[in-house]
């Protein structure tokens, strides 16, 4: 099956600073997602992003589907920013993800 | 955006009980969702797909008789989780993915611990 590698898995910064978050897949997918757990476990959708660019406020991500990775960059972290990030692909639309190992990721204030 | 609600939020039961938890879609209609779960620091695994109207589908090394998946009309699914045993307190979470553009919307959650 498709394997999703995360990295770093781990990753402590100070405030204000800026980090870039990679995800490598094995096979070419139609979806792939980027998600921010949060202390309490709920999954936050931040990126659909098959492909290409987009940016949400401090958050972009950039897909590369024919190199089968993503990068998700944080600019100006906030300790809100706190939490496990992870990516997710899929083959279809409607078919099962397959979800990376995360990136823990802890801002200091 | 899409709204997927997971009830109950967290539970606590006896070894040897069965516990039931539901994931509904709010404002959209799902004919898949999707199970998974989650230990603690690791990251979430599929457990099955569930499909409307027809029996779910199990990933390897998961009980299908253990974790019975009922997905009865377009925006319920639940699992129940039977003869609960102290290694099945977990974290377990659903999904439903929404039409165009197709992403998968999770639930808050169900946290469970067996005693």
């Amino acid at each position: 099956g498709i394997q999703v590698e995360q990295s770093p898995p781990d990753l402590i910064l100070q405030e204000g600073a800026n980090s870039t978050l990679r995800c490598n897949f094995s096979d070419s997918v139609n979806n792939l997602q980027w998600f921010h757990q949060n202390p309490w476990g709920q999954l936050i959708n931040l990126f659909y992003i098959p492909s290409g660019t987009k940016q949400n406020g401090r958050l972009s991500a950039t897909t590369v589907a024919t190199e089968r990775y993503s990068l998700l960059y944080i600019s100006s972290s906030q300790t809100t920013d706190s939490g496990v990030y992870f990516c997710a692909v899929s083959y279809s639309s409607a078919s099962k993800i397959i979800f990376g190992s995360g990136t823990r990721l802890s801002i200091r204030p | 955006g899409a709204v997927v609600s997971q009830h109950p939020s967290w539970v606590i039961c006896k070894s040897g009980t069965s516990v039931k938890i539901e994931c509904r879609s709010l404002d959209f209609q799902a004919t898949t969702m999707f199970w998974y779960r989650q230990f603690p620091k690791q990251s979430l695994m599929l457990m099955a797909t569930s499909n409307e109207g027809s029996k779910a589908t199990y990933e390897q090394g998961v009980e299908k008789d253990k974790f019975l998946i009922n997905h009865a009309s377009l925006t319920l699914s639940t699992l129940t989780v039977t003869s609960a045993h102290p290694e099945d307190s977990s974290f377990y979470i659903c999904s439903a993915p929404r039409q165009g553009p197709h992403e998968q919307y999770f639930g808050p959650g169900t946290r469970l611990t067996v005693t």
